[in-house]
């Protein structure tokens, strides 16, 4: 079956960057797109695609792909960032899945 | 601008079926590529997707609760109705609609989310 792993907590200082990960067998064909899920509220995207930001996105969130790893990475996290991030991709069978979700704490 | 809305009860009992509706607005689906689906998030758990219906009716549903779901859309009332039976405790959760607007797209992205609807199941 499709299954995507992510790291379960990432922190991160202020102002620094951090790399979130995502793998998966599906990822060598497929790119992950990034949500971000603050407390009480529905998912966004943040990132889709290659790297590809919906309008409203800070340009310090960014995507990445190799082999079965896709990354996201924030570039100068501010305190806003904290939050959960998942990532999610397709399979070959037009079917979703997402990864378990990263805890991103600033510091 | 696209909106999604869940409705539906918000407590059901043990072995009861589940109906949960989607009202959207903001596109159409009978647009080639566009897809609604709901995806599922236990307290404190990570996100679970469920299903996906397309434009063309085609259905995908996720592989451990095929069994039971059923997804339908109503084109004519915006509308996408999900069914799941034999509800139990363990099937708790905030219930999303999302929009999904490419079938074709190389990342299974879901653009857009209802705010959720939090159903419990308890007797």
């Amino acid at each position: 079956s499709s299954e995507l792993t992510q790291d379960p907590a990432v922190s991160v200082a202020l102002g620094q960057t951090v790399r979130i990960t995502c793998q998966g067998d599906n990822l060598r064909s497929y790119y992950a797109s990034w949500y971000q899920q603050k407390p009480g509220q529905a998912p966004v995207v943040v990132i889709y695609g290659k790297n590809n930001r919906p309008s409203g996105i800070p340009d310090r969130f960014s995507g990445s792909s190799s082999g079965s790893t896709a990354s996201l990475t924030i570039t100068g996290a501010q305190a806003e960032d904290e939050a959960d991030y998942y990532c999610n991709s397709r399979d070959t069978s037009g079917n979703v899945v997402f990864g378990g979700g990263t805890k991103l704490t600033v510091l | 601008q696209i909106t999604l809305k869940e409705s539906g009860p918000i407590l059901v009992k043990p072995t009861q079926t589940l109906t949960l509706t989607c009202s959207f607005s903001g596109f159409s689906l009978r647009t080639r590529g566009v897809g609604v689906g709901w995806i599922r998030q236990p307290p404190g758990k990570a996100l679970e997707w469920l299903a996906l219906i397309y434009w063309d009716d085609d259905k995908r549903y996720s592989p451990s609760l095929r069994s039971r779901l059923t997804i339908t859309k109503d084109i004519s009332k915006n509308q996408v109705v999900l069914t799941m039976t034999n509800m139990d405790p363990v099937d708790t959760a905030t219930y999303y609609c999302v929009y999904r607007s490419n079938y074709y797209d190389s990342s299974g992205t879901l653009d857009y989310w209802g705010q959720g609807i939090l159903v419990t199941v308890s007797s």
